[in-house]
Protein backbone atom coordinates (compact mmCIF):
# COMPACT_ATOMS: atom_id res chain seq x y z
CA UNK A 1 0.00 0.00 0.00
CA UNK A 2 0.86 3.64 -0.28
CA UNK A 3 3.40 5.37 2.60
CA UNK A 4 4.82 8.24 3.64
CA UNK A 5 7.69 9.46 5.17
CA UNK A 6 8.55 13.17 6.26
CA UNK A 7 11.30 14.27 8.22
CA UNK A 8 12.05 14.05 12.14
CA UNK A 9 11.65 16.82 14.23
CA UNK A 10 11.23 19.00 16.05
CA UNK A 11 12.50 21.71 14.21
CA UNK A 12 13.21 24.69 15.69
CA UNK A 13 13.44 28.45 14.35
CA UNK A 14 13.31 32.01 15.83
CA UNK A 15 10.05 34.06 14.21
CA UNK A 16 10.24 34.75 10.74
CA UNK A 17 12.38 32.19 9.67
CA UNK A 18 11.97 30.22 6.47
CA UNK A 19 10.07 26.71 6.99
CA UNK A 20 10.60 23.44 5.09
CA UNK A 21 9.27 20.25 6.02
CA UNK A 22 10.30 17.70 3.55
CA UNK A 23 7.91 14.63 2.77
CA UNK A 24 7.75 11.97 0.67
CA UNK A 25 5.67 8.93 -0.53
CA UNK A 26 5.48 6.03 -2.26
CA UNK A 27 1.98 5.35 -4.28
CA UNK A 28 0.43 3.51 -6.87
CA UNK A 29 -0.41 6.36 -9.00
CA UNK A 30 -0.95 9.91 -8.19
CA UNK A 31 -3.18 10.42 -5.33
CA UNK A 32 -4.29 13.09 -3.54
CA UNK A 33 -1.34 14.46 -0.86
CA UNK A 34 -2.31 16.59 2.51
CA UNK A 35 -0.93 18.07 4.95
CA UNK A 36 -3.03 18.15 8.32
CA UNK A 37 -1.68 20.27 11.47
CA UNK A 38 -2.55 19.34 15.18
CA UNK A 39 -2.25 22.00 18.01
CA UNK A 40 -1.18 21.01 21.44
CA UNK A 41 -3.88 19.15 22.77
CA UNK A 42 -6.18 18.96 19.93
CA UNK A 43 -6.93 17.55 16.80
CA UNK A 44 -6.22 17.67 13.33
CA UNK A 45 -6.88 20.44 11.26
CA UNK A 46 -6.51 20.01 7.62
CA UNK A 47 -4.21 22.49 6.68
CA UNK A 48 -3.77 22.36 2.77
CA UNK A 49 -4.05 19.72 -0.09
CA UNK A 50 -3.12 18.71 -3.93
CA UNK A 51 -5.03 16.67 -6.04
CA UNK A 52 -2.65 16.39 -8.69
CA UNK A 53 0.67 16.46 -10.23
CA UNK A 54 2.62 20.09 -9.96
CA UNK A 55 -0.30 21.38 -8.16
CA UNK A 56 -0.11 23.72 -5.29
CA UNK A 57 -1.81 23.62 -2.21
CA UNK A 58 -1.75 26.78 -0.01
CA UNK A 59 -3.24 28.31 3.28
CA UNK A 60 -2.23 30.27 5.82
CA UNK A 61 1.14 31.45 4.13
CA UNK A 62 1.91 27.89 3.64
CA UNK A 63 2.45 25.77 0.37
CA UNK A 64 3.04 22.56 -0.68
CA UNK A 65 3.61 21.60 -4.66
CA UNK A 66 2.95 18.25 -5.66
CA UNK A 67 5.87 16.93 -7.07
CA UNK A 68 5.86 13.45 -8.88
CA UNK A 69 9.48 13.23 -10.28
CA UNK A 70 10.75 13.25 -6.69
CA UNK A 71 7.75 12.07 -5.07
CA UNK A 72 7.96 14.87 -2.63
CA UNK A 73 5.37 17.15 -0.97
CA UNK A 74 7.31 19.07 0.97
CA UNK A 75 5.68 21.79 3.26
CA UNK A 76 7.10 25.44 3.14
CA UNK A 77 6.90 29.12 5.12
CA UNK A 78 8.24 32.00 4.06
CA UNK A 79 7.73 33.50 7.81
CA UNK A 80 6.75 31.42 10.90
CA UNK A 81 5.19 32.80 13.56
CA UNK A 82 4.58 31.69 16.86
CA UNK A 83 1.67 30.87 16.75
CA UNK A 84 2.41 28.07 13.77
CA UNK A 85 4.15 26.19 16.94
CA UNK A 86 2.41 22.87 16.34
CA UNK A 87 2.63 19.48 14.88
CA UNK A 88 2.15 18.57 11.27
CA UNK A 89 1.58 15.25 9.54
CA UNK A 90 1.79 14.60 5.87
CA UNK A 91 -1.01 12.00 4.48
CA UNK A 92 -2.34 10.34 1.59
CA UNK A 93 -4.75 7.54 1.05
CA UNK A 94 -3.58 4.44 1.76
CA UNK A 95 -5.61 2.90 -1.61
CA UNK A 96 -7.66 4.65 -4.42
CA UNK A 97 -10.54 6.78 -3.06
CA UNK A 98 -10.62 8.54 0.26
CA UNK A 99 -11.68 5.06 2.56
CA UNK A 100 -8.41 5.43 4.89
CA UNK A 101 -5.27 7.82 5.20
CA UNK A 102 -2.14 6.92 6.04
CA UNK A 103 -0.08 9.21 7.96
CA UNK A 104 3.85 10.44 8.61
CA UNK A 105 5.16 10.35 12.27
CA UNK A 106 4.71 13.66 12.33
CA UNK A 107 7.37 17.15 12.77
CA UNK A 108 6.83 19.40 15.83
CA UNK A 109 7.85 22.75 15.24
CA UNK A 110 8.38 25.12 17.67
CA UNK A 111 8.59 28.94 16.92
CA UNK A 112 10.16 31.24 19.57
CA UNK A 113 9.95 34.81 19.31
CA UNK B 1 -22.81 22.77 11.43
CA UNK B 2 -19.82 22.67 14.06
CA UNK B 3 -17.70 20.03 12.52
CA UNK B 4 -16.53 16.62 13.85
CA UNK B 5 -17.58 16.39 16.96
CA UNK B 6 -16.60 13.82 20.11
CA UNK B 7 -16.92 13.26 23.34
CA UNK B 8 -15.71 12.71 26.08
CA UNK B 9 -12.57 14.86 25.56
CA UNK B 10 -10.77 13.14 27.87
CA UNK B 11 -11.74 9.51 29.94
CA UNK B 12 -9.36 7.81 32.54
CA UNK B 13 -10.12 4.29 33.12
CA UNK B 14 -8.64 1.59 35.30
CA UNK B 15 -7.19 -1.90 33.79
CA UNK B 16 -10.24 -3.93 32.87
CA UNK B 17 -12.96 -1.32 32.49
CA UNK B 18 -14.93 -1.00 29.31
CA UNK B 19 -15.04 2.34 28.06
CA UNK B 20 -17.06 3.82 24.98
CA UNK B 21 -16.71 6.95 23.11
CA UNK B 22 -18.97 8.41 20.65
CA UNK B 23 -18.47 10.57 17.31
CA UNK B 24 -20.96 12.93 15.56
CA UNK B 25 -19.74 13.39 12.31
CA UNK B 26 -20.58 16.59 9.86
CA UNK B 27 -24.28 16.19 9.11
CA UNK B 28 -24.49 15.48 5.62
CA UNK B 29 -21.41 13.26 5.50
CA UNK B 30 -21.74 9.51 4.95
CA UNK B 31 -18.14 8.27 5.04
CA UNK B 32 -17.24 8.09 9.05
CA UNK B 33 -13.80 6.82 10.37
CA UNK B 34 -11.99 6.14 13.24
CA UNK B 35 -8.18 6.64 14.05
CA UNK B 36 -6.04 5.92 17.36
CA UNK B 37 -2.73 7.49 17.76
CA UNK B 38 -0.58 7.32 20.75
CA UNK B 39 2.30 9.00 21.78
CA UNK B 40 4.77 10.72 19.42
CA UNK B 41 2.92 8.76 16.15
CA UNK B 42 0.65 9.87 13.50
CA UNK B 43 -2.68 8.73 13.51
CA UNK B 44 -3.22 5.05 12.62
CA UNK B 45 -6.65 3.49 10.67
CA UNK B 46 -9.02 1.79 12.58
CA UNK B 47 -11.98 1.04 10.87
CA UNK B 48 -14.59 2.65 8.33
CA UNK B 49 -18.47 3.33 7.86
CA UNK B 50 -20.12 4.07 4.90
CA UNK B 51 -23.76 4.91 6.16
CA UNK B 52 -24.65 2.29 8.88
CA UNK B 53 -22.19 -0.70 7.35
CA UNK B 54 -18.60 -0.94 8.57
CA UNK B 55 -16.98 -1.74 5.55
CA UNK B 56 -13.02 -2.11 7.27
CA UNK B 57 -11.72 -2.89 9.92
CA UNK B 58 -8.02 -2.47 10.62
CA UNK B 59 -6.05 -5.87 12.14
CA UNK B 60 -5.10 -3.38 14.66
CA UNK B 61 -8.65 -3.60 15.74
CA UNK B 62 -8.58 -6.64 18.50
CA UNK B 63 -11.46 -8.39 19.64
CA UNK B 64 -11.61 -5.76 22.60
CA UNK B 65 -12.59 -3.24 20.14
CA UNK B 66 -16.07 -2.77 18.46
CA UNK B 67 -17.41 0.57 16.63
CA UNK B 68 -21.04 0.95 15.64
CA UNK B 69 -22.95 3.36 13.44
CA UNK B 70 -26.71 1.98 14.04
CA UNK B 71 -27.95 4.91 11.95
CA UNK B 72 -25.59 6.13 9.60
CA UNK B 73 -25.33 9.53 11.68
CA UNK B 74 -23.22 9.10 15.36
CA UNK B 75 -20.91 6.40 15.84
CA UNK B 76 -19.87 4.81 18.94
CA UNK B 77 -16.52 3.25 19.86
CA UNK B 78 -16.23 0.57 22.49
CA UNK B 79 -13.10 -0.79 24.64
CA UNK B 80 -13.80 -3.60 26.56
CA UNK B 81 -11.00 -5.06 29.33
CA UNK B 82 -9.30 -1.81 28.65
CA UNK B 83 -5.23 -2.70 28.85
CA UNK B 84 -2.49 0.06 29.30
CA UNK B 85 -1.40 -0.41 25.85
CA UNK B 86 -5.01 0.93 24.77
CA UNK B 87 -3.76 4.41 26.06
CA UNK B 88 -3.94 7.61 23.05
CA UNK B 89 -5.64 9.80 21.76
CA UNK B 90 -8.84 8.40 19.78
CA UNK B 91 -9.77 10.35 16.42
CA UNK B 92 -12.89 10.13 14.80
CA UNK B 93 -13.21 11.72 10.71
CA UNK B 94 -15.80 12.28 8.10
CA UNK B 95 -16.22 13.17 4.78
CA UNK B 96 -19.18 12.94 2.07
CA UNK B 97 -18.37 10.24 -1.10
CA UNK B 98 -20.69 12.22 -3.11
CA UNK B 99 -18.25 15.51 -3.02
CA UNK B 100 -15.49 13.17 -2.58
CA UNK B 101 -13.92 15.62 -0.20
CA UNK B 102 -11.02 15.01 2.11
CA UNK B 103 -11.91 13.72 5.95
CA UNK B 104 -12.49 16.44 8.32
CA UNK B 105 -11.42 15.27 11.89
CA UNK B 106 -13.31 15.81 15.45
CA UNK B 107 -10.74 16.57 18.66
CA UNK B 108 -10.21 13.61 19.58
CA UNK B 109 -10.62 11.60 23.33
CA UNK B 110 -7.52 10.92 25.11
CA UNK B 111 -7.76 7.47 27.33
CA UNK B 112 -5.50 7.26 29.99
CA UNK B 113 -5.77 3.47 31.13
CA UNK B 114 -4.28 3.39 34.81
Amino acid sequence: GNSVTQMEGPVTLSEEAFLTINCTYTATGYPSLFWYVQYPGEGLQLLLKATKADDKGSNKGFEATYRKETTSFHLEKGSVQVSDSAVYFCALPMNTGFQKLVFGTGTRLLVSP
Amino acid sequence: DTGVSQDPRHKITKRGQNVTFRCDPISEHNRLYWYRQTLGQGPEFLTYFQNEAQLEKSRLLSDRFSAERPKGSFSTLEIQRTEQGDSAMYLCASSSDKKNTEAFFGQGTRLTVV
